[in-house]
């Protein structure tokens, strides 16, 4: 299974929204609402921050956001903070019952 | 407060066969949940690697299937990963995980490093 496709690299200065893309095919994003996002600190595990494509579980801010139209998903945040540079993993069900990730993205907040 | 702890060797030799255990506390493994492995090279992205349900149906990442084994042990309320034939591209920080929805893990163990070397 291929990987799903993400920026290398996306920055923002504090209080900006940025945006992530994820894009992935009709075999995984396209055919499923179980599009996940994943923030991850240098040393940390995953925390996940958007799962269902638009959910946000107890205790993640607002200012994240999710979406999907067609085959690419996308993660937004709203209001950057120095706290949200990090690097972000999407991923999705696919048609083979199994998970697959995206490349990943760094964010820098300028 | 659930909370999974991964163990095994951390330094495993080319060609033999990687075996990792997850431990579960503040839940059972025999609730209605996947478990999943999930694994890092140094570096570079996340890779996930198969999940086991409670009841012991296992699905497998298609690059990996033909050397790993999940399983569950009910009575230490863990479950284990083995990759075989292990080579240095599976130098990586694994991670056991829990989903909560669909295909998302909202509870991560802190990983545990595997060095692929002779």
């Amino acid at each position: 299974q291929s990987a799903l496709t993400q920026p290398a690299s996306v920055s923002g200065s504090p209080g900006q929204s940025i945006t992530i893309s994820c894009t992935g095919t009709s075999s995984d994003i396209g055919g499923y609402n179980s599009v996940s996002w994943y923030q991850q600190h240098p040393g940390k595990a995953p925390k996940l921050i958007i799962y269902e494509v638009s959910h946000r579980p107890s205790g993640v801010s607002n200012r994240f956001s999710g979406s999907k139209s067609g085959n690419t998903a996308s993660l937004t945040i709203s209001g950057l903070q120095a706290e949200d540079e990090a690097d972000y993993y999407c991923s999705s069900h696919t048609t083979s019952s199994t998970t697959v990730f995206g490349g990943g993205t760094k964010l820098t907040v300028l | 407060q659930v909370q999974l702890q991964e163990s095994g060797p951390g330094l495993v030799k080319p060609s033999e066969t990687l075996s990792l255990t997850c431990t579960v506390s503040g839940d059972s493994i025999r609730s209605s949940n996947w478990w999943s492995w999930v694994r890092q090279p140094p570096g570079k992205g996340l890779e996930w690697i198969g999940e086991i349900s409670h009841t012991g149906s296992t699905n497998y990442n298609p690059s990996l299937k033909s050397r790993v084994t999940i399983l569950l042990d009910k009575s230490r309320n863990q479950l284990s990963l083995r990759l075989s034939s292990v080579t240095a591209a599976d130098t990586a920080l694994y991670f056991c995980a829990r989903e909560i929805a669909s295909d998302a893990f909202g509870i991560w163990g802190q990983g545990t490093m595997v060095t692929v070397s002779s």
